[in-house]
């Protein structure tokens, strides 16, 4: 199994609800990522966990709360969200560490709605 | 802080062209170097990935080099078809041992023309 699987594909929230974005893979990589991605710009790094323990938050809000609850799961909750925060949310994951083939492998998105 | 920039923003080519995609980075300290292909909507889908010790690598049509003391890469695409259209999106890895960032480039728009 060479994929990062997130789920839901689109999702749409009213600014009060509270909602999770899922990430999994099973290539036994243990650095996972969330980025954020706005129309026409590169990703942008919102959270790193190595070894199932966040390892870099680049300050986002707290209404975004990343999990890890084992080395092939990310998740992603959601509560307040702001229209703004309307974009496209990709999980990855590489290797830990530097190895050979420390490439980053991306999941396909979830396409986040906030009205 | 390491900075990508990839030109050109934007490339129309008619189908059959070969074409070239360029990247540059500011600080040659890095670990690889990683070329992405994103349709409109969806994920990124690795192409190429080089490290810091190699000089080019090779799939298929696809062709990307790496000289990294001057802080370039470029990926040759050969033979463009109007399925290529997409933006292709450099990154490079620094060498950290931890997870790391990626620096993403701003993207190649490409459009071949059937």
């Amino acid at each position: 199994d060479t994929e990062v699987t997130q789920t839901p594909k689109h999702l749409v929230m009213g600014m009060t609800n509270k909602k999770s974005l899922k990430c999994e893979q099973h290539m036994g990589h243990r650095a996972m990522y969330w980025y954020k991605q706005k129309a026409k710009k590169p990703p942008e790094l919102m959270f790193v966990y190595s070894y199932e323990k966040l390892s870099i938050n680049e300050s986002v809000p707290s209404r975004f709360s990343p999990e890890c609850p084992n080395s092939s799961l990310l998740n992603l909750h959601l509560h307040a969200l702001q229209p703004e925060d309307s974009a496209l949310y990709l999980c990855a994951s590489s290797r830990q560490g530097l190895v050979v083939g420390g490439g980053y492998t991306f999941g396909s998105g979830t396409r986040l709605t906030v009205v | 802080k390491q900075e990508v920039t990839q030109i050109p923003a934007a490339l129309s080519v008619p189908e059959g062209e070969n074409l070239v995609l360029n990247c540059s980075f500011t600080d040659s300290a890095i670990y690889n170097l990683q070329w992405f292909r994103q349709d409109p909507g969806k994920g990124l889908t690795s192409l190429l990935l080089i490290q810091s010790s190699q000089r080019e690598q090779t799939s298929g049509r696809l062709n990307a080099s790496l000289d990294k003391s001057s802080g370039r890469s470029t990926l040759y695409i050969a033979a463009s078809q109007p399925g290529d259209s997409a933006t292709y999106l450099c990154a490079v890895r620094p060498r950290e041992t931890s997870g790391s960032r990626l620096t993403f480039g701003e993207g190649t728009q490409l459009t071949v023309n059937p």
